[in-house]
């Protein structure tokens, strides 16, 4: 059964840095990409980025280019999403997902980040 | 990139009767080498994520009730609901994969009149 398990609900301040976790099982998990979604609350879904991690190769939307780092640890099966530097706008639920093998078939639960001085 | 437009914004349907939701695409999302439309509808309910449930514009996704259909081609495509049952209040959302970025519509917000 493919699943991705997601890190938990996280609350930062501005300025700080922050990195969650997408932990996937249940299939080989170099053979499809993973995305990230963002979802600010109240709002609809936003596509940021999608990461191969097979070789890491990464595409990502020019809204979230720069603004955040996606990556993926083979040895671990598990993809991040690193942000340098949070602001408040940062705040949101990011759900990863994985394409199967373009649409994203598979969710994880969702991450809560909450960025509040 | 690809714009994705949906209307209406928000839906409101008596139970068992059709729900349409409309989904346009701000350019082809049809790859004309194999004749698929890369785009999918995506339903999700309060504090889930969300769901595939048509992908390739009209495949229905395992486990999903055939009341839920897919049409449309090119640019213009349609999520339809032949008759609504309570469990289906949810905003959906279309997402073409044409193109990276992976663009959604701004969503749909399906309730019971």
């Amino acid at each position: 059964e493919v699943q991705l398990e997601q890190s938990g609900a996280e609350v930062k301040k501005p300025g700080e840095s922050l990195k969650i976790s997408c932990k996937a099982s249940g299939y080989r998990f170099t053979s499809y990409w993973i995305g990230w979604v963002r979802q600010m609350p109240g709002k609809g879904l936003e596509w940021m980025a999608i990461i191969n991690p097979g070789d890491s190769d990464t595409r990502y939307s020019p809204s979230f280019q720069g603004q955040v780092t996606i990556s993926a640890d083979k040895s671990v099966s598990t993809a991040y999403l690193h942000w340098s530097s949070l602001e408040a706008s940062d705040t949101a639920m990011y759900f990863c997902a994985r394409q199967s093998p373009i649409e994203l078939r598979y969710w994880g639960q969702g991450t809560l980040v909450t960025v509040s001085a | 990139d690809i714009v994705m437009t949906q209307s209406p914004d928000s839906l409101a349907v008596s139970l068992g009767e059709r729900a349409t939701i409309n989904c346009k695409a701000s350019q082809t999302v049809l790859y004309s080498s194999n004749n698929n439309n890369y785009l999918g509808w995506y339903q999700q309910k309060p504090g889930q994520p969300p769901k595939l449930i048509i992908s390739w514009a009209s495949t229905r996704e395992s486990g999903v009730p055939d009341r839920f259909s897919g049409s449309g081609s090119g640019t213009d495509f349609t999520l339809t609901i032949s008759s609504l049952q309570a469990e289906d209040v949810a905003v959906y959302y279309c997402q073409q994969y044409y193109r990276p970025p992976y663009t959604f519509g701004q969503g749909t917000k399906l309730e019971i009149k």
